[in-house]
């Protein structure tokens, strides 16, 4: 099994819609972050956690929130999608201040 | 504040080339370096890092990158390329110091490498 797993995959949805993207770890790391790559713009940090209870934004987190279940959950809500906010989203981990491991990334449409 | 820049956009090289993507690197103290690749439809797999110590680091893949400090970079090389080489490379640099947003990486655009048969 992956270490690092997103879901969906793939999503498709409305402009004004809700969605959630989800976000498991088995690595055992504190540390998880989201960002989303744009072509031409590669990757930009929304936002990051470093453990349970600590959240803080990144580079782009306007439209954006994010809840921290447990160390090994950490998801991405957009509370109203826009179509600006299609994109590749990714969820990486990492044990303090080493290398950052990615999911497989989730695929966006916002029609 | 940390930025990178990967100059080339996309790199087209024949197989069996030899190959070096650029990757420089504005920061005020020594930062880690890292190297990811992005095969098509894939996410990011790292392929080298460099914390401290020797400044030319072996990767997976074949690859290895030197860390020059007086030129901040940090240039991915490979001797001879293979077809499945063609993806998408990023240069990524994180800081060292403690407190803050440490431990979180800034990315370079990406470089998108091609390879002719």
């Amino acid at each position: 099994d992956a270490d690092v797993t997103q879901t969906p995959r793939n999503r498709i949805t409305k402009t004004g819609k809700r969605i959630m993207l989800e976000c498991s770890q088995t690595k055992g790391h504190d540390r998880m972050y989201w960002y989303r790559q744009d072509p031409g713009l590669g990757l930009r940090l929304i936002y990051y956690s470093f453990d349970v209870k600590d959240i803080n934004k990144g580079e782009i987190s306007d439209g954006y929130s994010v809840s921290r279940q447990a160390q090994a959950k950490f998801s991405l809500s957009l509370e109203s999608a826009i179509p600006n906010q299609t994109a590749l989203y990714f969820c990486a981990t990492s044990a303090g201040k080493e290398t950052q491991y990615f999911g497989p990334g989730t695929r966006l449409l916002v029609l | 504040a940390q930025s990178v820049t990967q100059p080339d956009i996309h790199i087209t090289v024949s197989e069996g080339a030899s190959l070096e993507l650029r990757c420089n690197y504005s920061y005020g103290a020594t930062p880690y370096l890292f190297w990811y690749v992005q095969s098509p439809g894939q996410g990011l797999q790292l392929l080298l890092k460099y914390f401290s110590g020797d400044t030319l680091v072996q990767g997976i893949k074949g690859f290895e990158a030197e860390f020059k400090r007086s030129q901040s970079s940090f240039n991915l090389r490979k001797p001879s390329v293979h077809w499945s080489d063609a993806a998408e490379y990023f240069c990524a640099v994180g800081a060292r110091n403690y407190g803050g947003s440490q431990g979180n990486l800034i990315f370079g655009k990406g470089t998108k490498l091609s390879v002719k048969p």
